[in-house]
This record gives structure tokens, C-alpha cells and sequence, in this order.
């Protein structure tokens, strides 16, 4: 069983919907959470940035921990084709992080 | 900008071929990585090395060896390229210290490689 379990899509929607994108764990002592984005031929950047069980919102994007269940989500609110991309959860401690396979979003207009 | 540089930024090569991809970074980050990523497993971490004088290897670093030869300059070697080998190659940095981010990674733009 991998580490990290992230569905790779791909998800297609319609400009402004609500996307819901989600990764589960199995080791309980990671402490940092955290949502990537990709472009196509680009590498990953820092998109949401968590240590704790919770919500922690940023303009359309709200980040969501729940340790209890080993379960962290990304949404996205009013939804962009700007917004299409990969985008990876990634999770870890101090020294090191492990990454899902990433989930392909396209929005279309 | 302070930024991650990698090159080349594609490569195709024949099996059995030595390559190197190099990493140069200008953020002054000790803590620099090696990923490859694959379609449907995501980021895998090859070597990591938190500074000049430390390398370890990551979760699949059978076939591939890593030089640090500054702060600044981390590469990537395939001593023999396999056709297994081709992918999407990144390299990363980071900065313990950082206040409110700790562990968070910066990614070069990726080389693509491909072993015929």
C-alpha cells in the first residue's frame, strides 16, 4: 500500500464549479500538508500549506485536514480554466516529503 | 529572481549512454533533492543531500548517483541509461529555517529524458 493514495483523474468541469480534490495517508506522523499545482511543462509549485487539522482558506481555494481520518482535500471555488493543471498533495515531516500521483484538472469554459 | 535552474532541459539518449542533468540554484538553500516523476505515481525521490558534505539516498536511487559539488550545484548522474529510466526529471530546494513553511520545496522547471 503506497504511503499517500491520490486519485489521478483526469476531472474535466465546467467553468465555476466547485471542484473537490482529496488524498488519504497511512502514517500518522506526518505533520505537514500540503497542495501543489502544475502546469503542463512546468514544475510543481507551493499552492496551500497546512501543519494542523482544519480549514485554511486562501482567495477560491480552501485546504482541508482531517488527521483523525488520515484525509486532506483541496477545493476550489468558482473554478477557472486558468485552473487546469496537475495538482499533487504532498505530506511529510521535517526532513522529507512523499507526494500523491497527482490529479489532472482541465475546466472548460 | 532568486530561482532553480536545471539542464539540459531535454535530453534523448541511447541505452548504456552516461548522462548528467545539472541543478544550480540562487536561493541559498543548504537542502536540495532529485525527483523523477512518472504518469500515474507522481514524484519519486531519488537522492536528497541537506548539505555539501551530505547525500543520502531517497526511495529509488538503484542506477543513479548524485554529485553536491557546491551549495549551489547538485546533478544527477545515469551511469548506464535504461529505457526505464526515461521521465520527467526535477530537482528541488529547501530551507529548514524558513519561518511558517517549514519543508516547503521549490522545483526547477524539469528535464525531460528519454533512453532509446
Amino acid at each position: 500500500q503506497k504511503e499517500v493514495e491520490q486519485d489521478p483523474g483526469p476531472l474535466s468541469v465546467p467553468e465555476g464549479a466547485i471542484v473537490s480534490l482529496n488524498c488519504t495517508y497511512s502514517n500518522s506522523a506526518f505533520q505537514y500538508f500540503m497542495w501543489y499545482r502544475q502546469y503542463s511543462r512546468k514544475g510543481p509549485e507551493l499552492l496551500m500549506y497546512t501543519y494542523s487539522s482544519g480549514n485554511k482558506e486562501d482567495g477560491r481555494f480552501t485546504a482541508q485536514v482531517d488527521k483523525s481520518s488520515k484525509y486532506i482535500s483541496l477545493f476550489i471555488r468558482d473554478s477557472q480554466p486558468s485552473d487546469s493543471a496537475t495538482y499533487l498533495c504532498a505530506m511529510g515531516g521535517y526532513n522529507k516529503l512523499i507526494f500523491g500521483a497527482g490529479t489532472r484538472l482541465a475546466v472548460h469554459p | 529572481d532568486a530561482d532553480v535552474t536545471q539542464t539540459p532541459r531535454n535530453r534523448i539518449t541511447k541505452t548504456g549512454k552516461r548522462i548528467m542533468l545539472e541543478c544550480s540554484q540562487t536561493k541559498g538553500h543548504d537542502r536540495m533533492y532529485w525527483y523523477r516523476q512518472d504518469p500515474g505515481l507522481g514524484l519519486r525521490l531519488i537522492y536528497y543531500s541537506f548539505d555539501v558534505k551530505d547525500i543520502n539516498k531517497g526511495e529509488i536511487s538503484d542506477g543513479y548517483s548524485v554529485s553536491r559539488q557546491a551549495q549551489a550545484k547538485f546533478s544527477l548522474s545515469l551511469e548506464s541509461a535504461i529505457p526505464n529510466q526515461t521521465a520527467l526529471y526535477f530537482c528541488a530546494t529547501s530551507d529548514p529555517n524558513s519561518r511558517g513553511r517549514d519543508n516547503e520545496q521549490f522545483f526547477g522547471p524539469g528535464t525531460r529524458l528519454t533512453v532509446l
